[in-house]
């Protein structure tokens, strides 16, 4: 069975400062890795997602993630964060062409002045 | 233009009552989820449907029925509210199932059984 781990809970940083959120997975096939975000009292927006190719993928506000295949890890990174980043980040695997989103328990990011 | 819609945003009734939370997209997708995240912000995957036809059913209790009356249409149907059924419900669609089907959320219904 698949599963997605976020290891933090809760990430608090300084605006300005670098900040990674991490995510592994457990998979024996090849899988499709996805980081949604949710800001406070909206639903989910994909913020990026590695389906093949180049294992960095980026998104338009300047995160960042890498699929580590030997690691099993999709780190999610930005090296300045804004005020506005303050939100829930949800990693999420999928495998093969049928299967479900399989969500991370989502880590807090809280990003102070 | 919202792309996904629900309603009602909030939804507070007591035990035993039966309940419906309506779902509509606009962006002409022909698969359509429904999730229900928990007070700690779990998400997990209740149904699925493509073109009408459910393709997922994570083992919710029969308690919950999706209904789609059309492509743009997903409702979910609660009878006999129980408290653990309290969370937040999030409607998706994509335009495909595969793997490179981007799911778009809803704003999510927050769901209070008291």
């Amino acid at each position: 069975a698949q599963s997605v781990t976020q290891l933090d809970s809760q990430v608090p940083v300084f605006e300005e400062a670098p900040v990674e959120l991490r995510c592994n997975y457990s998979s024996s096939v090849s899988v499709y890795l996805f980081w949604y975000v949710q800001y406070p009292n909206q639903g989910l927006q994909l913020l990026l997602k590695y389906l093949s190719g180049s294992t960095l993928v980026e998104s338009i506000n300047g995160f960042e993630a890498e699929f580590n295949k030997s690691q099993t890890s999709f780190h999610l990174r930005k090296p300045s964060v804004h005020i506005s980043d303050t939100a829930e980040y949800f990693c999420a695997v999928r495998r093969g062409s049928q299967g479900n989103l399989i969500f991370g328990k989502g880590t807090k990011l809280s990003v102070k002045p | 233009d919202t792309a996904v819609s629900q309603t009602p945003k909030y939804l507070v009734t007591q035990m035993g009552n039966d309940k419906s939370i309506k779902c509509e997209q606009n962006l002409g997708h022909d698969t359509m989820y429904w999730y229900k995240q928990d007070s700690k912000k779990f998400l997990k995957i209740m149904f699925s449907y493509n073109n009408k036809e459910l393709i997922i059913n994570e083992t919710v209790p029969n308690r919950f029925s999706p209904k789609s009356p059309d492509k743009a249409h997903l409702n979910l149907h609660i009878n006999s509210l129980e408290l653990g059924d309290s969370a937040v419900y999030f409607c998706a669609s994509s335009q495909a199932t595969g793997n490179f089907a981007e799911q778009y959320f809803g704003p999510g219904t927050r769901l209070t059984v008291t």
